[in-house]
């Protein structure tokens, strides 16, 4: 089985930094997924992190720590549209084709 | 436009009546997945197919059925809904067969059994 966890919600203010962390316990590991969700629409792809270390992708970066079972999201200079949540989904590989994300982190930015 | 669109939107039914919500790509992706997603619990999956003919259980696949005839097209089928299957239900599709890419989903379907 997996096990995910993130935190439920967070807070940041507008132009500053916010990391938010997913760490997991799994049966497998090949690399983790990392979607944006606005309310009421589908989830987009961010980003899928197989190797140990910080990928970075303009204001967003992904950072992952497979020793750890850890990854964070890191967003920089916040905007009011990141308002959304964040959803981890660490994906075992090895011939599976299921997906567990996680329950997901509401970010609200504020002015 | 490359997408995956869902149908129907939005859908009222009662307890019994079997229903089927449509989703179909047009990217020419071997993977498809169904999701659905509640308050607290966040996006379960119920069911994947890796290609034509090849499906599998997700998390929740209890009260669902899928079938993959077309490489395209991925229904979900709930023979006798009941009220706990009230959701939002997604669609999604992914280019790799050999495992699971990013995935491109479908607006979604918010199903309410009463």
């Amino acid at each position: 089985g997996q096990n995910i966890d993130q935190p439920t919600e967070m807070t940041a203010t507008e132009g500053a930094i916010v990391q938010i962390n997913c760490t997991y316990q799994t049966s497998g590991f090949n690399g983790l997924f990392w979607y944006q969700q606005h309310a009421g629409e589908a989830p987009t792809f961010l980003s899928y992190n197989v190797l140990d270390g910080l990928e970075e992708k303009g204001r967003f970066s992904s950072f992952l720590s497979r020793s750890k079972g850890y990854s964070y999201l890191l967003l920089k200079e916040l905007q009011m549209k990141d308002s959304a949540s964040y959803l981890c989904a660490p994906y075992s590989g090895a011939g599976s084709y299921q997906l567990t994300f996680g329950k997901g982190t509401k970010l609200s930015v504020i002015p | 436009e490359a997408q995956v669109t869902q149908n129907p939107r939005y859908l009222i039914t009662v307890t019994g009546k079997k229903l089927t919500v449509t989703c179909s790509q047009n990217m020419n992706h071997e993977y498809m997945s169904w999701y659905r997603q509640d308050p607290g619990l966040g996006l379960r999956q119920i069911y994947y197919s890796m290609n034509v003919e090849v499906t599998d259980k997700g998390d929740v696949p209890e009260g669902y059925k899928v079938s993959r005839k077309e490489k395209r097209n991925f229904p979900l089928i709930l023979e006798s809904p009941s009220p706990n299957q009230t959701s939002l239900y997604f669609c999604a599709s992914s280019p790799y067969g050999g495992g699971i890419d990013e995935q491109y989903f479908g607006p979604g379907t918010r199903l309410t059994v009463t």
